[in-house]
């Protein structure tokens, strides 16, 4: 069975002050890959990232990064220097090797004060 | 078209009424998703489609859930004798296909009343 663990249900901060939210997840799989996606209140989900299990270098992206660690089962997400449109939900997902889906954690509600 | 595209974006239902909502997915993505966002919650899979093949129907939370895909191209959820718990955002994706990790796009959602 595949699981992801948001841990943080709501998160607010101040403008400009960095943020990670984290990410923990179980499975089984040797081959996996996970995801990040943003949902704003528009409510569309958005992709951010994508990361294949072999793979475990860090990205940034702007002011975004991710950290993925095998050894933890993490992949956690860092906002640097954070906007007011930064905002929103944050979900993590995995798709395992044999999965036809997704699996989503619950989310990460972010608010970013002015 | 473009991106995925899902109607009605509201609907409002009596209990006990049937409902059906679309999805358009994006043209030649043959893998195709529907999610369950409740209230506050995360994202609940319901239903599967991977081209011609029988679709995964083990997230479906009820028999009075069902979805049919035709030409493998778009999708009809339909719920019948609807509940007030049935009420959610229900979220139609697309992906190239079902492996390798690709990419599912979301639509917009419909969001689902049930007074």
């Amino acid at each position: 069975a595949q699981k992801v663990t948001q841990a943080q249900t709501e998160i607010s901060v101040v403008e400009k002050e960095d943020v990670t939210l984290d990410c923990v997840y179980e499975t089984r799989d040797t081959t996996y890959y996970l995801f990040w996606y943003k949902q704003p209140p528009s409510g569309e989900l958005v992709f951010l990232i994508r990361r294949n299990s072999f793979d475990e270098q860090n990205e940034i992206s702007g002011r975004y990064s991710w950290n993925f660690q095998k050894s933890t089962s993490s992949f956690n997400f860092t906002i640097t220097a954070s906007q007011v449109v930064d905002s929103a939900v944050y979900f993590c997902a995995l798709l395992g090797g044999g999965a036809d889906g997704l699996t989503f954690g619950k989310g990460t509600h972010l608010i970013i004060q002015p | 078209g473009a991106g995925v595209s899902q109607s009605p974006s509201n609907k409002v239902t009596e209990k006990g009424k049937d409902v059906e909502l679309r999805c358009d997915p994006i043209s030649g993505h043959t893998a195709l998703y529907w999610y369950r966002q409740s209230l506050g919650q995360g994202l609940e899979f319901l239903i599967y489609f991977q081209g011609n093949s029988a679709p995964d129907k083990s997230g479906l939370p009820s028999d009075r859930f069902s979805a049919e895909r035709t030409g493998g191209s778009v999708s009809t959820l339909t719920i019948q004798r609807t509940q007030q718990e049935d009420s959610a955002v229900y979220l139609c994706a697309s992906s190239l296909a079902s492996t390798s990790g690709n990419v599912l796009t979301f639509g917009a959602g419909s969001r689902l009343t049930v007074l």
